[in-house]
């Protein structure tokens, strides 16, 4: 597609219950990254995919989060029994494979959480 | 590890002025990377400028500048002839220029939120 795509864009779930977030990158975008903003404050990085290495998931708040892309493509992020403290805007991007002299990163619209 | 700091969560300017917002970094890095993202009410982040700390010229597009100021650690963003459409949340964020590790993070401030008055 064009550019990076996320569904569901807004999703209300209840407190416990399992959620699934899906984000399609940019295609020939071999790197995804997940961001998590919550309200009023900046972006923190969650997890890390670059083509078949293994994935930088250093950012993931607790065992209840967990991430999977399938080779070079759709990346689902899964919150498990969720809590309110999840509720935010998970924001994916992509990119071609970072360089040291970078690439530049495209976000999607997000996917906002409200846990009730 | 590196943290980004934006002191303004809000700043308003009239139409058709110049608004500057700043932002201060620290890092024991000598080499990095800056940018300012944009992020209207679609919530799609947009890059609007990058700078590479090596250079010393400021980056320029169009009508977006910035300040960088290494020894002082502050990369300040001016935006010139303010639009309606500028209007939005504005993010600092740095990158590492580390090509043996983790240089693909990017650490952002809180944000600015610029409003732009007709």
């Amino acid at each position: 597609g064009a550019g990076v795509s996320q569904s569901p864009s807004n999703k209300v779930t209840e407190k416990g219950k399992d959620v699934e977030l899906r984000c399609d990158p940019i295609s020939g975008h071999t790197a995804l990254y997940w961001y998590r903003q919550r309200l009023g404050q900046g972006l923190e990085f969650l997890i890390y995919f670059q083509g078949n290495s293994a994935p930088d998931k250093s950012g993931l708040p607790s065992d209840r989060f967990s991430a999977e892309r399938t080779g070079e493509s759709v990346s689902t992020l899964t919150i498990q029994r969720t809590q309110q403290e999840d509720s935010a805007v998970y924001l994916c991007a992509s990119s071609l494979a970072p360089t040291p002299r970078g690439n530049t990163i495209y976000f999607g619209e997000g996917s906002w959480l409200t846990v009730v | 590890a590196q943290t980004v700091t934006q002191s303004q969560p809000e700043m308003s300017v009239q139409e058709a002025e110049t608004v500057t917002l700043s932002c201060t970094y620290d890092t024991s890095e000598s080499d990095y990377y800056l940018f300012w993202y944009k992020q209207p009410p679609s919530r799609q982040m947009i890059l609007v400028i990058r700078q590479e700390a090596y250079k010393q010229q400021n980056a320029t597009e169009n009508r977006f500048s910035v300040n960088f100021q290494k020894a002082a650690k502050s990369f300040s963003l001016k935006i010139s002839d303010s639009q309606l459409g500028d209007a939005a949340m504005y993010f600092c964020a740095y990158r590492s220029f580390n090509s043996g590790g983790s240089n693909y993070k990017l650490t952002f401030g809180k944000g600015t939120l610029l409003t732009v008055n007709p």
